[in-house]
């Protein structure tokens, strides 16, 4: 079974920009989050949906939004990019509503802003 | 504030038991997962505690004290593949899972 893809893989942006990057779960789950990893830190949760609806939120601002879409995939907006919102982000999926489920994380797409 | 904290790096020899600690000052806890990363990889789960005591699952164990905020991840008979970052993660309510700081972990010969 193929597991959690993650499109596109790498991705340069200039500050001020939008960026959307998206995700496809393990069929069958119908949970996804959303994290962002900066590199030597570990992953700073940012959204939860289930169901497609939001079920978590983390520390980010506004400019952050996400969604998922009736066959559980999802998409990760981000507005007026910033320097600092280069990262890795990753997404994962699960099978269960709670996040301390097992996680299984896609490869992650690298943003890089400039 | 929501905290779990691990010492940065560790070193191991193969063969050996290495055990990695996560402390935590945290509100409305809900339990203790442990994640392994590659440099350049994702992360994959390893372990979850519920409820305070040991869970074992083949060279990997975790365990989980929540009076003393407390948890950690052991590992035994260490291989140099297992030579990668750990994180514990917390779930600290309005499911939100919080990352630790993360351990380098590397296994020498």
């Amino acid at each position: 079974d193929a597991g959690v893809t993650q499109s596109p893989t790498h991705l340069i942006k200039t500050r001020g920009q939008q960026v959307t990057l998206r995700c496809s779960p393990i069929s069958g789950h119908k949970s996804v989050s959303w994290y962002q990893q900066v590199l030597g830190q570990g992953p700073q949760f940012i959204f939860q949906y289930y169901e497609k609806e939001e079920r978590g939120r983390g520390n980010f601002p506004d400019r952050f939004s996400a969604r998922q879409f009736p066959n559980y995939s999802s998409e990760l907006n981000v507005n007026a990019l910033l320097l600092g919102d280069s990262a890795l982000y990753l997404c994962a999926s699960s099978l269960q509503r709670e996040v301390v489920d097992e996680q299984f994380f896609g490869p992650g797409t690298r943003l890089t802003v400039l | 504030g929501q905290s779990l904290e691990q010492p940065s790096e560790v070193t191991a020899v193969e063969g050996a038991i290495v055990q990695i600690n996560c402390t935590y000052q945290t509100s409305g806890f809900y339990g203790l997962s442990w994640y392994q990363q590659h440099d350049g990889g994702a992360p994959t789960f390893l372990s979850y505690n519920a409820l305070d005591g040991l869970e074992e699952t083949g060279r990997f164990s975790s365990f989980l004290s929540r009076s003393d905020s407390y948890g950690y991840l052991l590992l035994q008979e260490l291989q140099m593949k297992d030579s990668a970052s750990y994180f514990c993660a917390g779930e600290t309510g309005a499911n939100n899972l919080f990352f630790g700081t993360g351990t380098r972990l590397t296994v020498i010969p």
